[in-house]
């Protein structure tokens, strides 16, 4: 049974670009997070999905960043124009549904270190 | 809005030694608290879950206590290794399960050979 699967693992971009980050959940996980890493920084909430539903986007920035769990496929975070403060560490979890008795534990991936140019 | 406190930021200890890492919240309201840790560049591996209902959890070498009332948790590890070095987060969920679950900034540790 695969873990939460990241990719890519870096990913470098020029400042105007936009980047895409995906994340690929536990089998049988059915909500996704995505946190925000900085040096020497704990991890910073920005959005609480689950298939084609957002259930808290709280903590993302009101504009260039939007984050998507479709149907079928990975769950997206997407950075439009990126700038040089974008650069950070992208971590996405996953954890099973909401059913009764369901812990909310979370399994991580492995991140994406995004550099902005 | 619900802040987790971690102190202190690094800590330092020979091998062998019994430490404690501490995690405060400001709403004693949670659904549940967990420790991670986490190594350099990778990502966090969860190492207990406590219920909002539950006093402590333990897992081998590890034990975590939860005082709701007071908003703290500890983790305490025993007879600690170089290998126990990581960078150690709490996070909490709450009040209801289904909230957004809230990161400490985590604690830096390292045990000296």
């Amino acid at each position: 049974n695969a873990g939460v699967m990241q990719n890519p693992r870096h990913l470098v971009r020029r400042r105007g670009q936009e980047a895409r980050l995906r994340c690929s959940p536990m089998k049988g996980h059915s909500h996704v997070y995505w946190y925000r890493q900085l040096p020497e920084e704990g991890l910073k909430f920005m959005v609480y999905l689950q298939k084609e539903n957002i259930i808290d986007e709280s903590g993302m920035p009101k504009e260039r960043f939007s984050a998507e769990f479709p149907k079928e496929g990975p769950s997206i975070l997407r950075i439009q124009q990126v700038v040089r403060g974008d650069s950070a560490a992208y971590f996405c979890a996953s954890s099973p549904g909401l059913e009764a008795g369901a812990e909310r534990k979370l399994f991580f991936g492995s991140g994406t270190q995004l550099s902005v140019l | 809005k619900q802040e987790v406190t971690q102190i202190p930021a690094a800590l330092s200890v020979p091998e062998g030694e019994n430490l404690v890492l501490n995690c405060s919240f400001t709403d004693s309201a949670i659904y549940n608290l967990q420790w991670f840790r986490q190594d350099p560049g990778k990502g966090l591996t969860s190492l207990l879950l406590i219920q909002s209902s539950q006093r402590e959890q333990t897992s081998g070498r590890l034990n975590a206590s939860l005082d709701k009332s007071s908003g703290r948790s500890t983790l305490y590890i025993a007879a600690s290794q170089p290998g126990d070095s990581a960078t150690y987060l709490c996070a909490v969920t709450g009040p209801n399960r289904d909230d957004k679950i809230i990161f400490g900034k985590g604690t830096r540790l390292h045990i000296l050979p």
